[in-house]
């Protein structure tokens, strides 16, 4: 596709449950980013990838979270055991080697 | 811990209006870019500053970068409905960095 494509756009589960949250990002795009954003609040950062591996995952929360990247192109972003807290919306971004990023619509996730 | 601060948080203004947002920092940018968000979407790219002093204009719409490179504005002139939305700064804090930081937001509301 043109832009960046995320699934699912909404997601509802039960507290404690793991989610999987995926992110296809623009071809040729070298660096992905997950970010979390609260209530319309500011984007907080989550994990950096540059190609399949990740040089920054400081903004990880808990070791409850985890993401993965191959082929240099798809990334999925899972939540074990989700707490209530977890829920936001997740965005994912695509850069070329500079400049700006490219995001998609985000995942809005919902822990009952 | 490198945090951007905008203001105000919320602005709620009426059509034909002039505002200016504020975005700082305590830590010198490298660079600097400007996204809106409208709801359900992700941020999409205003404009990226990179020398302090610089002043980049986009229609109605006017940035400046601090000569210190730790701050920024924007400034709309006679503000629109089609105004309305989540405006964005964020910053890489070095010419190498990875990780782009954002802002806390400024939610502008415009109506008739």
């Amino acid at each position: 596709g043109a832009g960046v494509s995320q699934s699912p756009s909404n997601k509802v589960t039960e507290k404690g449950k793991d989610v999987e949250l995926r992110c296809d990002p623009i071809s040729g795009h070298t660096a992905l980013y997950w970010y979390r954003q609260s209530l319309g609040q500011g984007l907080e950062f989550l994990i950096y990838f540059q190609g399949n591996s990740a040089p920054d995952k400081s903004g990880l929360p808990s070791d409850r979270f985890s993401a993965e990247r191959t082929g240099g192109s798809v990334s999925t972003l899972t939540i074990q055991r989700t707490q209530q807290e977890d829920s936001a919306v997740y965005l994912c971004a695509s850069r070329p080697n500079t400049g700006e990023l490219f995001f998609g619509e985000g995942s809005r996730l919902t822990v009952l | 811990t490198q945090l951007l601060e905008q203001s105000p948080q919320f602005l709620s203004i009426q059509e034909g209006e002039n505002l200016t947002v504020y975005c700082n920092s305590s830590s010198v940018f490298s660079s600097l870019q400007w996204y809106r968000q409208e709801p359900g979407e992700g941020p999409v790219l205003l404009v990226t500053v990179v020398t302090g002093g610089e002043v980049k204009k986009l229609k109605r719409l006017t940035f400046q970068f601090g000569d210190a490179r730790k701050d920024s504005s924007l400034h709309i002139t006679a503000a629109q409905p089609g105004d309305t939305g989540l405006y964005l700064c964020a910053g890489y804090f070095t010419r190498t960095a990875s990780k782009l930081t954002f802002g806390t937001g400024t939610r502008l509301q415009v109506t008739l």
